[in-house]
């Protein structure tokens, strides 16, 4: 089945850096969620991009569905960005589609 | 507008017992979806409910089974629980469209199995 890995697996900042945040897949996907799950384990969405690039506020995505990864960047990142960060894809399956998670990126923003 | 609600918050059961998770989806969805996030992973697809059927399953046993009702909501139910079945069980909505469709996820039940 499709494979999802993001890299980097953990990440620490210091609020203000920038940073850039990879999902590779390896197959083709019809659909690419991103999401933030926060510490009390609720997956906020932040972008619906299976294709093209996006941008809301301090984020923003890019995914490039031909070479089979997104991006998503934070700009001058703050504390309350600190979480689990995942990309979810929808591949086709028999009789319709499956969501595949990658593993996540841990990010950790310090004052 | 509601979004995606899930009940009970935290669960503790016993190995052996039966669980029943419930998740209303949010207004104007008809899909719901079932993940189970053990703790430091992904979470993991279980399987997917529209029209009242079970339309995708993930690789989980039999022991795995759900339901949808005429108002969208669904129940996830787990027979003969094991201690590895405790984890985060997640509910996320959309709506049917043609295989493109954003997913809302509800804040989660926790399960812990002693």
């Amino acid at each position: 089945g499709i494979q999802v890995e993001q890299s980097p697996p953990d990440l620490i900042l210091q609020e203000g850096a920038n940073s850039t945040l990879r999902c590779n897949f390896s197959d083709s996907v019809n659909n690419l969620q991103w999401f933030h799950q926060n510490p009390w384990g609720q997956l906020i969405n932040l972008f619906y991009i299976p294709s093209g690039t996006k941008q809301n506020g301090r984020l923003s995505a890019t995914t490039v569905a031909t070479e089979r990864y997104s991006l998503l960047y934070i700009s001058s990142s703050q504390t309350t960005d600190s979480g689990v960060y995942f990309c979810a894809v929808e591949a086709p399956s028999t009789g319709g589609f499956k969501t595949i998670f990658g593993a996540g990126t841990r990010l950790f923003v310090k004052a | 507008d509601a979004g995606v609600t899930q009940s009970p918050t935290h669960l503790i059961k016993t190995r052996g017992q039966q669980v029943t998770l419930r998740c209303s989806p949010k207004s104007g969805h008809d899909t719901v979806s079932w993940y189970q996030q053990a703790l430091g992973q992904g979470p993991q697809f279980i399987f997917q409910y529209y029209e009242e059927e079970e339309r995708q399953r993930g690789n989980f046993p039999d022991r795995f089974s759900g339901h949808q009702f005429p108002n969208y909501s669904s129940e996830l139910n787990v027979n003969a629980l094991l201690l590895g079945d405790s984890a985060l069980y997640l509910c996320a909505s959309s709506h049917w469209g043609e295989g493109f469709y954003e997913q809302y996820f509800g804040p989660g039940t926790r399960l812990t199995v002693t």
